[in-house]
């Protein structure tokens, strides 16, 4: 998947406890995303970033965080997590941002909240 | 809501057969545009772009049209095989902004 990998890739956890998701990029793109997917709703963007330690907020973003400090790195934290959370949820990267924006998948995380 | 719809939800072909399908979009402004494939509990994988100076483009067994007129997106795929079997979804790329996704058709390929 593109040089990209996501972890855990399945996780079950209780309402209200902190979830943190990791995406690992090899492929050194400036811009990655993170995305949930929901039967009915397609992909939703959460949040996504820019470069180190430059993210922003997307459509669903509420109940969400993300963190870069590496190129490689971008995380997705849920703070207090909602059964409303569970969903499967994707890292994205690409190499350019507003046209001819290409986005490649990692795998996916499979989240549950019970 | 979401500004690229699909006509289909679920198409079902005999293996050997031609595909075809459909993706409606409604933002004048977008330039390019993608098909994915998703197969059951992978992520979508890139299948093939085209940017809105071209009506057609070609790739390994599949070719996308656009038809800018009636803001229509199709994906062909040729001789079409048991493997092909996913869920296809486009996404437009309005200018200056994010990627905004179809909900995806199903497609099933019968041996």
């Amino acid at each position: 998947d593109a040089g990209i990998t996501q972890s855990p890739r399945h996780k079950v956890t209780e309402t209200g406890t902190p979830v943190t998701l990791r995406c690992h990029q090899t492929e050194n793109h400036r811009y990655m995303y993170w995305y949930r997917q929901d039967p009915g709703h397609g992909l939703r963007l959460i949040h996504y970033s820019y470069g180190v330690k430059d993210t922003d907020k997307g459509e669903v973003s509420d109940g969400y965080s993300v963190s870069r400090s590496k190129t490689e790195d971008f995380l997705l934290t849920l703070e207090s997590a909602t059964s409303s959370q569970t969903s499967v949820y994707f890292c994205a990267i690409s190499e350019s941002v507003g046209t001819n924006e290409k986005l490649f998948f990692g795998s996916g995380t499979q989240l549950s909240v019970l | 809501g979401e500004s690229v719809g699909l006509h289909l939800p679920t198409l079902s072909v005999q293996e050997g057969d031609n595909s075809i399908i459909n993706c409606a979009y409604s933002n004048s402004a977008s330039d390019y545009f993608i098909w994915y494939k998703q197969e059951s509990g992978k992520g979508p994988q890139f299948i093939i772009d085209i940017r809105s100076n071209m009506d057609k483009r070609q790739g390994q067994r599949v070719t996308v049209l656009l038809n800018k007129t009636v803001k229509h997106l199709s994906l062909q795929i040729a001789a079409t095989q048991p493997g092909d079997s996913a869920v296809y979804f486009c996404a437009e790329n309005p200018l200056g902004e994010k990627l905004v996704f179809g909900k995806g058709t199903k497609l099933t390929v019968n041996p």
